[in-house]
């Protein structure tokens, strides 16, 4: 079974600071990990992957992030953050091979951007 | 190119009707999954769908919940005999492969509200 831990529910920062959202997962085999971005009363939108090859994964808006897999974690980071970056971020996995295309959710990190 | 549509994006039910949910997957995506997001909860899968198929039902509640992705049309989620714990946000992605984890695109949600 794979699980995703979001360790901040809620990360408040000043605009042009730079933020990480924390996510750790869980899973006996190899998995596939994501990050979205959901705006107020929006859909998911995905805003970078890992799927193979170097660890370090460029996504838009200025995110990256980096998988760590002795540490099953891939954290999102960004140098300077913007007012429009106020969101809920969600952290996925979802393991290849296998029959299960469904992705599994971390509980959210709220992102509040203060100018 | 549209994207994953769904529709209605707001459905008010009261305890004991029916609620239809529907969603077009991207175009050229033939593979359909849903997802229910609670208030303070990330996504929970529900379903994942081929064209006339269910691939893996294992997130859906055993009763008054099904769906259905017909060969024609748009694919369907429906509950029976709503009750106040389903209103949540309803989200169906899309994607061009099934097995493994291929990116999925996410629609705008319908919000069901149960009085």
């Amino acid at each position: 079974a794979q699980s995703v831990t979001q360790l901040d529910s809620q990360v408040p920062v000043f605009e042009e600071a730079p933020v990480e959202l924390r996510c750790n997962y869980s899973s006996s085999v190899s998995v596939y990990l994501f990050w979205y971005v959901q705006y107020p009363n929006q859909g998911l939108q995905l805003l970078l992957k890992y799927l193979s090859g170097s660890t370090l994964v460029k996504g838009i808006n200025g995110f990256e992030a980096e998988f760590n897999k002795s540490q099953t974690s891939f954290h999102l980071r960004k140098p300077s953050v913007h007012i429009s970056d106020t969101a809920e971020y969600f952290c996925a996995v979802s393991s290849y091979g296998g029959s299960q295309g469904n992705l599994i959710f971390g509980k959210g990190t709220k992102l509040s951007v203060k100018p | 190119n549209a994207g994953v549509m769904q529709n209605p994006r707001h459905l008010v039910r009261r305890r004991g009707q029916e609620a239809r949910l529907r969603c077009s997957p991207m175009k050229g995506h033939s593979h359909v999954y849903w997802y229910r997001q609670l208030p303070e909860e990330g996504l929970k899968f529900m379903v994942y769908l081929q064209k006339e198929n269910i691939i893996d039902e294992s997130g859906m509640p055993k009763e008054r919940f099904s769906a259905e992705f017909p060969k024609e049309g748009p694919s369907i989620l429906r509950i029976q005999q709503v009750v106040r714990g389903d209103s949540a946000a309803y989200f169906c992605a899309s994607s061009s492969y099934g097995v493994g984890a291929y990116e999925q695109y996410f629609g705008p949600g319908t919000r069901l509200t149960v009085t």
